[in-house]
């Protein structure tokens, strides 16, 4: 079945401590994304990857980082969370970089930092 | 500030009745729309979309309406069932076209 799967589904953190959420895709897309999902604000853009190797900023990276070293994957590292990171988080794949596309999403890692 | 706006959070509609989801958009460089659906835990699933030259897109109950000059794109669900009741999410593809930019969203209940 083609899918986007994160992992894990919900984290409860403390603050400061380093916490890594997989992303990863089994349709071959170029493209992937990650998203914050937040009351009010709906989804809104971390980080992106056009292709391996290739990541940019998305609207509101900081606090995030992120890696493409394989095409299937697309990790999203918060190295020192704090609490205004509290949310929904969504990683998203497309076949190419053009948002026409449409994306595939994951179910999404309720993160809780406390 | 939101460049993608859905002013109404919530929708509730009689099952068999029509639905009619708005959205508003202020960047007129944005040439693509989509519609995606949410249902509780689980990720956005796309619904619809339009190109800017067009102004309807119908897929099923499901129809697109854009008009361009008030900035404005409009969802139709005909008849509403139960099983539509998500959340709805319009999206516009950024002028890059490297991302979709979302709305805030819109809560769907359809009563039966």
């Amino acid at each position: 079945e083609a899918q986007v799967t994160q992992n894990p589904r919900y984290l409860i953190t403390v603050t400061g401590k380093k916490l890594t959420v997989t992303c990863s895709q089994n349709m071959n897309h170029e493209y992937m994304s990650w998203y914050r999902q937040d009351p009010g604000l709906g989804l809104r853009q971390i980080y992106y990857s056009m292709n391996v190797e290739v990541t940019d900023k998305g609207d509101v990276p900081e606090g995030y980082k992120v890696s493409r070293k394989e095409k299937r994957n697309f990790p999203l590292i918060l190295e020192s969370p704090s609490p205004n990171q509290t949310s929904l988080y969504f990683c998203a794949s497309s076949l190419k970089g053009d948002a026409a596309y449409g994306y595939t999403f994951g179910s999404g890692t309720r993160l809780t930092v406390v | 500030d939101q460049q993608v706006k859905q002013n109404s959070p919530s929708l509730s509609v009689q099952e068999g009745r029509i639905s009619i989801l708005n959205c508003d958009y202020t960047n007129s460089m944005f040439d693509y729309f989509l519609w995606y659906k949410k249902y509780p835990a689980e990720g956005p699933t796309f619904l619809i979309s339009i190109s800017s030259i067009k102004d309807k897109n119908e897929d099923g109950r499901f129809t697109v309406f854009l008009n361009k000059s008030a900035k404005h794109l409009s969802l139709h669900i005909v008849p509403s069932q139960p099983g539509d009741s998500a959340v709805y999410f319009c999206a516009a593809r950024g002028e890059y076209g490297n991302k979709l930019v979302f709305g805030a969203g819109t809560i769907l209940r359809v009563k039966s």
